[in-house]
Order: structure tokens, then sequence, then C-alpha cells
């Protein structure tokens, strides 16, 4: 079961805003509304940022904000801070009850 | 206060057996979807398995199928993982965690609380 692309690094000066694309098939990012991401910092458990594409759960900032067209969703952070340097991992539903991740982002805050 | 606390991860043997467990509180246990989730050693998440609210059905990933089985006991509010098989690419961090919807399947819309995960170290 190969993962979602993401790419390996990306980077940002605080304030500035950065975005990580997630890019499947239509078999799973392209055929379900069914995309979360998640943050993870070194060490701890991933910690859930976005669901359903583009909804954020309650205490997630607004800052952080993900979006969808065909295969490839994206997770975009605005007002970059220190504390969002991070492992940010992609996930979707894949067909019937399977579910995959990406490979996962390093952000770096600059 | 939802809680998540994995145990059981140790160093075993190539071939070698053993059960994770993760005790849940602070929510409707069998309300929910529970999965398992992996990391190795610098690298990213891997979907494992995971298992209805009831515990009526489970799934699995490919990679896992018929080596792994996950059950859970809602008079316990716990979860397991049976592990079977193992070998050095089994090498992980395992991470329990609860589906974000509480209709008792739907664990591939994500997951909003996990633990802090169990080392499962698979060497000679």
């Amino acid at each position: 079961q190969s993962a979602l692309t993401q790419p390996a690094s990306v980077s940002g000066s605080p304030g500035q805003s950065i975005t990580i694309s997630c890019t499947g098939t239509s078999s799973d990012v392209g055929g379900y509304n069914y995309v979360s991401w998640y943050q993870q910092h070194p060490g701890k458990a991933p910690k859930l940022m976005i669901y359903d594409v583009a909804k954020r759960p309650s205490g997630v900032s607004n800052r952080f904000s993900g979006s969808k067209s065909g295969n490839t969703a994206s997770l975009t952070i605005s007002g970059l801070q220190a504390e969002d340097e991070a492992d940010y991992y992609c996930s979707s539903k894949r067909s019937v009850s399977s579910w995959v991740f990406g490979g996962g982002t390093k952000l770096t805050v600059l | 206060e939802v809680q998540l606390v994995e145990s059981g991860g140790v160093l075993v043997q190539p071939g070698g057996s053993l059960r994770l467990s993760c005790a849940a509180s602070g929510f409707t246990f069998s309300g929910y979807a529970m999965t398992w989730v992996r990391q190795a050693p610098g690298k990213g998440l891997q979907w494992v398995s995971a298992v209805s609210g009831s515990g009526g059905s489970t799934y699995y990933a490919d990679s896992v199928k018929g080596r792994f089985t996950i059950s859970r006991d809602n008079s316990k509010n716990t979860l397991y993982l049976q592990v079977d098989s193992l070998s050095a690419e089994d090498t992980a961090v395992y991470y329990c965690a609860k589906a974000l919807r509480g209709d008792g399947y739907n664990f591939e819309v994500g997951c909003d609380y996990w633990g802090q995960g169990t080392l499962v170290t698979v060497s000679s």
C-alpha cells in the first residue's frame, strides 16, 4: 500500500505562509472528502489539525487551513510561528475500510 | 478528559509474539472505532489496524494481515493488538488512536486522540 506523496521538507520565516501538498489518486484523496492532517513534534504523539479536508478541531489555531483540488490536498499555515516547526502528515480514506498516510513533511521555521 | 495509555512494548526476537494494550478513559469507549498506527524509527506514520466500536468488524493493512489481530474489551475499556511472527520491519512505536466520528465506524475519517505510544523492538 503506497503512501500519499508529500514534499520531504518545507521552510519559511516567522510571519510568512507556507503550503504543504499531499498527492494521491482517485482511490483516496480524489475520491473522498476525508483528508486529515496531523502535526507531530519530536518524541510526541501526532495531533489532529484538520479533518474532512478543511475542518479544524476545537482548539486548533485558525492559522491552519486545508483544501483539496482533484487528487491533491493542501495544508496552509499562515503567520508562521516558531512553535509550528514540526513534522506534518496528511492522511486519507482509501477505498473501503483502509486508511493511508503521506510520507510526512518536515517544516522548518527559519 | 480523553486518555489513551498503551503498554506491552518490549524487545522481542524475530519470529516472536506479544500483545499490546491500550487503556482508554474519558469517553464512551464502545461508541468509537479504534485504530493502531505505527511509526518505525525516523520514519512516517503507517496505519496498521482498526476495529469497530462493537468489536464485530476488524480491518488490517496488507502488510500485517494474517499476523496481527486487533480486538477490544468494551467492559474493560481496553484495546488490544496481538502481534505474531514478528520481523525487524515491525520495529516501531505503536500508537492507539480514537476515531473522530462517534458512529462506531468510519475510522478512516481520522483520529482525534492518540496515546503516547509503546515501542516494539524486534532484534536477536
